[in-house]
């Protein structure tokens, strides 16, 4: 099965601040990495599809980037409602993998 | 609008077999390229995917679970069922249906769990 390595595991941050979280695949995913935030008791929402395509309806704020094995989230101005769990999955190979998710907490 | 609810007990016995239904409405899975799929998470714990079935009827689980895991889909209820037998205290955990679309670019077509249910807690505990 494909590993996802997600980092950190949890951040603090400001309002207003930069946020970058990453994802590293164990082999090759080509761009098949979707992001999804979770805030606590809530379902998982879809942000990110294709590692840098975003969902209809997210804030522009949000954006990914990488390919292979090197994915990235950046929230480019954190917001009070973007504290969360943020989690990437990988569609390429069967079993579909999570990453081990990133808190972002309030600073 | 495409919706999702799982439903299902709350509270199991070690050992019992566990029956999730995911009622959904919005889509239909008879249609090309969709998929309805089943996503756990343990108190305070990571997200873990299970099992995913297609419009097609083709299946797949999670290689750790996949002999206790069972999935059916009934399409003229919109219902899609996930069982888990043989029961343990570690599978307490709120379970998700999710659905599943692919989208396509003109050079990729991938697959992401678009909508989700609010999710279904699952106790096991004698």
């Amino acid at each position: 099965a494909i590993q996802m390595t997600q980092s950190p595991s949890s951040l603090s941050a400001f309002v207003g601040d930069r946020v970058t979280i990453t994802c590293r695949a164990s082999q090759d995913i080509r761009n098949d990495l979707g992001w999804y935030q979770q805030r606590p008791g809530k379902a998982p929402k879809l942000l990110i599809y294709a590692a840098s395509s975003l969902q209809s309806g997210v804030p522009s704020r949000f954006s990914g980037s990488g390919s292979g094995t090197d994915f990235t989230l950046t929230i480019s101005s954190l917001q009070p409602e973007d504290f969360a769990t943020y989690y990437c999955l990988q569609g390429y190979n069967r079993p579909l993998t999570f990453g081990g998710g990133t808190k972002v907490e309030i600073k | 609008q495409i919706t999702l609810k799982e439903s299902g007990p709350t509270l199991v016995k070690p050992t019992q077999t566990l029956t999730l239904t995911c009622t959904f409405s919005g889509f239909s899975l008879t249609s090309s390229a969709v998929g309805v799929g089943w996503i756990r998470q343990p108190p305070g714990k990571a997200l873990e995917w299970l099992a995913l079935i297609y419009w097609n009827d083709d299946k797949y689980y999670s290689p750790s679970l996949e002999s206790r895991l069972t999935l059916t889909k009934d399409t003229s209820r919109n219902q899609v069922v996930l069982t888990m037998t043989n029961m343990d205290p570690e599978d307490t955990a709120t379970y998700y249906c999710a659905h599943r679309l692919t989208q396509f670019s003109t050079t990729w077509a991938i697959e992401n769990f678009q909508h989700w249910g609010p999710g279904a807690l699952v106790t096991v505990s004698s």
